[in-house]
């Protein structure tokens, strides 16, 4: 059964850390998301790729955090310094881009920043 | 104006009632719809596409009105496994093709 996994599941740091969350997609999706979810606002979208090539980033605070694919494998959302409002869960999705298609969800990254 | 618009609910019902949720999205260029269901602290998760001539997949039935711009989720015979958040879910297209917008989401108590 194929799975999105994120790591770490909880991550609780202090203002001014660095954060890395770390995404393994599904073998054989081209497409990658980050989500951050709160309940003031929702699922909102951080950033996408395809084919390991950033499409939008454009829902990202850029001068903190920053998305990447290094490979197939693996994506990487990075906060660095964190700050207390970055407190949400953070989803890493895959898909494979066509007509329609269905974006698998890992089971997100709750981050607490103190 | 956002994308996508819902009713965040909540609702709540007792089990074997029929319940509606209904969106509306912004964008008349919009090609997919789906609805996704969230469990308290998971992910989200595809419970079923939304096709222009209506479908239905046992117990729910999802409508497309293109003309209104506008989405429902029909729940029959609620269950308690049925508890949830439902997020109505629009694919862009053009230059925003691939992402998926999605609303707030309506929270569901089905109650005994």
């Amino acid at each position: 059964d194929a799975r999105v996994t994120q790591t770490p599941r909880h991550k609780v740091t202090e203002m001014g850390q660095e954060v890395t969350m770390r995404c393994q997609p599904i073998l054989g999706h081209n497409t990658v998301f980050w989500y951050r979810q709160t309940m003031m606002q929702g699922l909102e979208l951080l950033a996408y790729f395809r084919n390991r090539a950033p499409l939008d980033d454009s829902g990202m605070p850029k001068d903190r955090f920053s998305a990447e694919m290094p490979d197939a494998t693996l994506a990487t959302l990075k906060i660095q310094p964190s700050e207390p409002r970055d407190s949400a869960v953070y989803f890493c999705a895959s898909g494979l881009a066509g007509e329609t298609y269905e974006q698998y969800f890992g089971p997100g990254t709750r981050l607490t920043v103190t | 104006r956002k994308e996508v618009e819902q009713d965040p609910g909540p609702f709540n019902v007792p089990e074997g009632a029929t319940v509606a949720f209904n969106c509306t999205y912004s964008n008349s260029a919009s090609q997919s719809f789906f609805w996704y269901r969230q469990d308290c602290r998971k992910e989200p998760k595809l419970l079923m596409s939304v096709y222009s001539s209506g479908n239905e997949d046992g117990r729910f039935t999802a409508q497309l009105n293109r003309a209104s711009q506008y989405i429902s989720l029909l729940i029959r015979d609620s269950k308690l496994s049925d508890s949830a958040t439902y997020l109505c879910v629009v694919k862009g297209r053009g230059s925003t093709l691939g992402r998926l917008y999605f609303g707030r989401g309506t929270q569901l108590t089905v109650w005994p």
